[in-house]
């Protein structure tokens, strides 16, 4: 089945400890990006990527990195967390960064930060 | 980037149709217009999209307006699973800005 899956699903932790969470597709899709939710922002891009070793900020980088040494993963690594970073998480992928190109979601991930 | 605007929320029967407007009268001539939505706890999921002429699909169709200034998504026979939050988005890029959609609940 094709499909993004994220781990962890929710995640609790408290300011200053690092953490990763990661993203894995497996459609071979060489665009892959990271969304934050938030209760009246909406979704909003943190960092994407268009291919292995390529990345770029989106709109809300601060306080992010990723990386992208496989064409399947894409982890968002918070080096320091905050509680301004309390937020739902979602990585999303597709074919190439085309106009016309379906974007396929994950189940998002819940991070609370104390 | 073009943005969007759609009501903040719509209410529809069970079984029967539901058009959820938008209007996007800065696109441009480059832009594709795609619907996603988003399913109670769930990451979003793509719906349809179009340029210009109406496109169907099994989940909808999307009715574009000559001039492209607005489009409508229909859903031809609402049902329950159907509710969720409804994201009109103009495409240039791989990057979707996502604006705050239009709610729909679907009444049994």
């Amino acid at each position: 089945e094709a499909q993004v899956t994220q781990n962890p699903r929710y995640l609790i932790t408290v300011t200053g400890k690092k953490l990763t969470v990661t993203c894995s597709q497996n459609m071979n899709h060489e665009y892959m990006s990271w969304y934050r939710q938030d209760p009246g922002l909406g979704l909003r891009q943190i960092y994407y990527s268009m291919n292995v070793e390529v990345t770029d900020k989106g709109d809300v980088p601060e306080g992010y990195k990723v990386s992208r040494k496989e064409k399947r993963n894409f982890p968002l690594i918070l080096e320091s967390p905050s509680p301004n970073q309390t937020s739902l998480y979602f990585c999303a992928s597709s074919q190439t960064s085309g106009r016309t190109d379906t974007q396929y979601f994950g189940p998002g991930t819940r991070l609370t930060v104390l | 980037d073009a943005k969007t605007t759609q009501p903040n929320s719509m209410e529809s029967n069970e079984e029967e149709p539901v058009h959820l407007p938008c209007n996007h009268s800065t696109i441009s001539g480059t832009d594709y217009i795609h619907w996603y939505r988003q399913l109670p706890s769930q990451g979003p999921e793509y719906v349809i999209h179009g340029l210009t002429s109406n496109v169907n699909n099994r989940m909808a169709s999307l009715a574009i307006a000559e001039d492209r200034k607005s489009s409508t998504l229909i859903l031809h026979r609402a049902t329950l699973r159907d509710a969720a939050v409804y994201y009109c988005i103009l495409c240039n890029t791989g990057k979707l800005i996502f604006g705050q959609g239009t709610t729909l609940q679907v009444k049994p």
